[in-house]
């Protein structure tokens, strides 16, 4: 089993809807999560991060962490053609006394107008 | 404030050279980690680097490597290159190491192409 999980999409939602992107770990120990954009030929950006359980909301994005599930999601509201990317979830795990990101394989999100 | 340069931005090496790649993280990070992204494995960790040691590893050939220098600028070296290590190379800066809430900011990649 992969340490960090992400349907590959493609995913593809109409302009002004909700995206929703869905991840699952693996590692009860993963402490921080975190949610990254990535452009086509480009490298990923920061547009999240979250650790506590709940919801925590950041403009169009809203970021949703339920450990006992091992379940971390993203939401994309009033989505645009310009959020169409890759999303790539990143959980930071310990290992051997310190901690490394690990990062799902992404899922292809496309807005379509 | 500036972010992660990366430098080379391309390159294109023959099989059997060695390549370095550099790393420059944002002003007052000490932790720097580096990334191989190819299309059909995804970001795969390869060694993360804080106050010049190595802190973590992930699980690549001995032909790769890296250091970091005390102004924590970081390198990484791959030797005796293979077609299969033409990637897109990603550094990421972060302030602390031992943080677990701590973010990573990336720069903008090495492409490499092996020849």
């Amino acid at each position: 089993q992969k340490e960090v999980e992400q349907n590959s999409g493609p995913l593809s939602v109409p302009e002004g809807a909700i995206a929703s992107l869905n991840c699952t770990y693996s590692d009860r120990v993963s402490q921080s999560f975190f949610w990254y954009r990535q452009y086509s030929g480009k490298s990923p950006e920061l547009i999240m991060s979250i650790y506590s359980n709940g919801d925590k909301e950041d403009g169009r994005f809203t970021a949703q962490l339920n450990k006992a599930s091992q379940y971390v999601s993203l939401l994309i509201r009033d989505s645009q053609p310009s959020d169409s990317a890759t999303y790539l979830c990143a959980v930071r795990v310990f290992s051997g006394g310190y901690n490394k990101l690990i990062f799902g394989a992404g899922t292809r999100l496309a807005v379509h107008p | 404030k500036a972010g992660v340069t990366q430098t080379p931005r391309y390159l294109i090496k023959t099989r059997g050279q060695q390549v370095t790649l550099s790393c420059s993280p944002i002003s007052g990070h000490r932790s720097v980690s580096w990334y191989q992204q190819t299309p059909g494995q995804g970001l795969q960790f390869l060694f993360e680097y804080f106050s010049e040691t190595q802190r973590n590893k992930g699980n690549f050939p001995g032909r790769f490597s890296g250091r970091q220098f005390s102004n924590s600028r970081s390198e990484m070296n791959v030797s005796t290159l293979e077609l299969g290590d033409s990637a897109l190379y990603l550094c990421a800066s972060s302030p602390r190491d031992l943080n677990p809430n701590t973010e990573a900011f990336f720069g903008q990649g090495t492409r490499l192409t092996v020849v």
